[in-house]
């Protein structure tokens, strides 16, 4: 069965500065990985995805995410953090032959001037 | 092209109500998911219907229930409803069956039993 861990529940930045929310993930196969954001009181918007290939993606907004098999990790970044980025990120896995996502529970971010 | 439309956007219940949730897929999505995020928590799987048919389900039970139209739109319904079920709903659809398709979200239902 698939699992996520976000290992920090809340983080803050200071505009300007880099970003990285880590995710690690359980399955047995190759994962498909996304990362999605939710801004308070509103559904989830797909930031980026992971299927296959090039293991570093881009996404909106600036972001981008790097897959690492050996760590089980799909940690999104983002050089330069915009104070219209606070918000909660959540990372999801999902299997190839599968019909659901599994979420984590979601990192808060918040950003400070 | 619109995205994914619910309705209503919020509702209040009482314990042991029933409660009908509808949700309108993206144009061209036949595959609608249903998914429940209690507050401070990651969304969870309640169901998945494609093409009008029940293609899998969470953790979940079974008074908790779904449909899907001709028209790919979709319900959920949860009869003798508990407080914990106070949560937001939210509903995805997909171009099929599978995540490699993506799934889009809709603003979701907050839903809260009193």
């Amino acid at each position: 069965a698939q699992s996520v861990t976000q290992p920090d529940i809340h983080i803050t930045v200071s505009e300007g500065a880099s970003l990285e929310l880590r995710c690690n993930y359980s399955y047995g196969a190759t994962p498909y990985l996304f990362w999605y954001v939710q801004s308070p009181g509103q559904g989830l918007q797909l930031l980026l995805k992971y299927f296959s290939g090039d293991t570093l993606v881009q996404g909106i907004k600036g972001f981008e995410a790097e897959f690492k098999r050996s760590q089980s990790s799909f940690n999104l970044r983002k050089p330069s953090v915009h104070w219209s980025d606070a918000a909660e990120y959540f990372c999801a896995v999902g299997a190839g032959d599968g019909n659901k996502l599994v979420f984590g529970a979601g990192t808060i971010l918040r950003v400070k001037s | 092209e619109t995205g994914v439309t619910q309705s209503p956007t919020h509702l209040i219940k009482t314990r042991g109500q029933q409660v009908t949730l509808r949700c309108s897929s993206q144009s061209g999505h036949n595959t609608v998911s249903w998914y429940q995020q209690a507050l401070g928590q990651g969304p969870q799987f309640i169901f998945q219907y494609y093409r009008e048919e029940e293609n899998g389900r969470g953790n979940f039970p079974p008074r908790f229930s779904g449909l899907q139209f001709p028209n790919y739109s979709s319900e959920l319904n949860v009869n003798a409803l508990e407080l914990d079920d106070s949560a937001l709903y939210l509903c995805a659809s997909s171009l099929a069956r599978g995540p490699s398709y993506g799934y889009t979200f809709g603003s979701g239902t907050r839903l809260t039993v009193v």
